[in-house]
């Protein structure tokens, strides 16, 4: 079975641009939660999918954005890039409709913006 | 209300001892509390949860102990092994309408000597 697969692994972009990042879940998985990962902040959540709808938006600024498709895939957005910006994005589905609950992370895209 | 404390910051083992890494939280929302196991350049993987109404749960080598009225839960680690030197973070969800979310405490570094 395979894992959830986040693509790209590695990103480089100058402040001021946007990126978009997709997650792909486990198959059967209907929700999808991002996380940013960043060594003075540690892991905090951005939001959670469920059958594309988003159910909760953690403490971020609205130039983060997300969406998930009918086939359960996410992608998140985040415009007007700053150098703050600079983390690991995470992705984890989950098997249920209750977050988090056996919660499988792929392993991340590495965003850096300079 | 939201946040996880997880201490120490840093764990330092001899090989064949016991690990214990100890978190407290404030919301009596959380309804599960997972432990994560994290090795550089790879996602948190899942490790062991537990709900509030269980004190202790076993899983090989791991046991999470949890203290509802004290509201603090504990990881331990026995005979820990070199293998087992990563970051561990314990986390808590909420599963309610618009507070649903996983919160992470601040991570320890595990490292276990040879």
């Amino acid at each position: 079975k395979a894992g959830v697969t986040q693509t790209p692994r590695y990103l480089i972009k100058t402040r001021g641009q946007q990126v978009t990042l997709s997650c792909s879940p486990i198959s059967g998985h209907r929700s999808v939660s991002w996380y940013q990962q960043t060594p003075g902040q540690g892991l905090q959540f951005l939001f959670e999918y469920f059958s594309e709808t988003q159910r909760n938006k953690g403490n971020f600024p609205g130039r983060f954005s997300g969406r998930q498709f009918s086939n359960s895939r996410s992608e998140m957005n985040v415009s007007t890039l700053e150098l703050g910006d600079s983390a690991l994005y995470l992705c984890a589905s989950s098997p249920t409709g209750r977050i988090a609950t056996e919660a499988f992370f792929g392993q991340g895209t590495r965003l850096t913006v300079v | 209300q939201q946040q996880v404390k997880q201490s120490p910051q840093s764990l330092i083992v001899q090989k064949g001892g016991i690990s214990i890494i100890n978190c407290a939280y404030e919301n009596t929302a959380f309804d599960y509390f997972p432990w994560y196991q994290q090795f550089p350049g790879k996602g948190p993987a899942l490790l062991i949860a537990i709900r509030p109404d269980v004190s202790e749960k076993k899983e090989g080598r791991f046991t999470i102990s949890f203290n509802k009225s004290a509201k603090q839960f504990s990881l331990h680690i026995m005979d820990s092994q070199p293998g087992d030197s990563a970051t561990y973070f314990c986390a808590a969800r909420v599963d309610k309408g618009s507070a649903r979310q996983l919160t992470f405490g601040s991570g320890t570094q595990l490292t276990v000597l040879p």
